[in-house]
């Protein structure tokens, strides 16, 4: 069955370093998303890609690049991580614009 | 920029009441999709509505699109504890591919 799948489930770092965290779907999407999650703000779009080479920047991308080399993956990276980017992230990718987007179980960031 | 509130944010209900969580955009929608994430789990799709003043059901749970495809609502009737998670909904602005805008949320628990 085809499926979406994050890595690492939780990473614990420190602030001002490298993280990466990674997104592999073997849906065949052209599109993918990441969110983020934190109370009281419910899912928020941070980079969002219709294809490989194509990457865009939603409402919270500040701090985090993506890239598409393949249509399969799209590793976030947060170049300096920071303590306000603790948070619950998730790779969703979709078919087409208008349907329904497939999440990963998502990955659990904590800086210190 | 779009924003797309939720009311209530919490709610708290005896099995086998009802429960409805209402969803307001700030600007019209294409369409809206309504997901639904367990607890310590990912959202997952339930439904997508396009036409104004739509209404479709699944089982015990009824969505509806407003007329003015700004507002959504969810209702479920004689609640189950299986109902338990945060309800979303999700707009697409009318005009843009692919990006959705997530609600702030409703989260449900349903009590014996």
């Amino acid at each position: 069955d085809a499926e979406i799948t994050q890595s690492p489930r939780h990473k614990i770092t420190e602030t001002g370093r490298q993280v990466t965290l990674a997104c592999h779907q073997t849906w065949n999407h052209n599109n993918m998303f990441w969110y983020r999650q934190d109370l009281g703000h419910g899912l928020r779009l941070i980079h969002y890609s219709y294809g490989v080479h194509d990457t865009n920047k939603g409402e919270v991308s500040d701090g985090y690049s993506v890239s598409r080399s393949n249509t399969e993956d799209l590793p976030l990276t947060l170049e300096s991580a920071a303590s306000s980017q603790t948070s619950v992230y998730f790779c969703a990718s979709s078919e087409y614009s208008n349907q329904p987007q497939h999440f990963g179980d998502g990955t659990r960031l904590s800086i210190l | 920029g779009q924003q797309v509130m939720q009311i209530p944010q919490y709610q708290h209900v005896q099995e086998g009441e009802d429960f409805t969580t209402y969803c307001n955009s700030s600007t019209t929608l294409s369409n809206i999709q309504w997901y639904k994430q367990r607890p310590g789990g990912h959202p997952v799709f339930l439904i997508q509505l396009v036409k104004s003043g739509e209404v479709k059901k699944q089982k015990r749970l009824t969505f509806q699109f407003g007329e003015a495809k700004k507002n959504s609502s969810l209702h479920i009737t004689a609640t189950q504890t299986t109902d338990v998670g945060t309800y979303f909904c999700a707009g697409r602005r009318t005009g843009t591919a692919s990006k959705l805008t997530f609600g702030t949320g409703t989260r449900l628990q349903v009590t014996l």
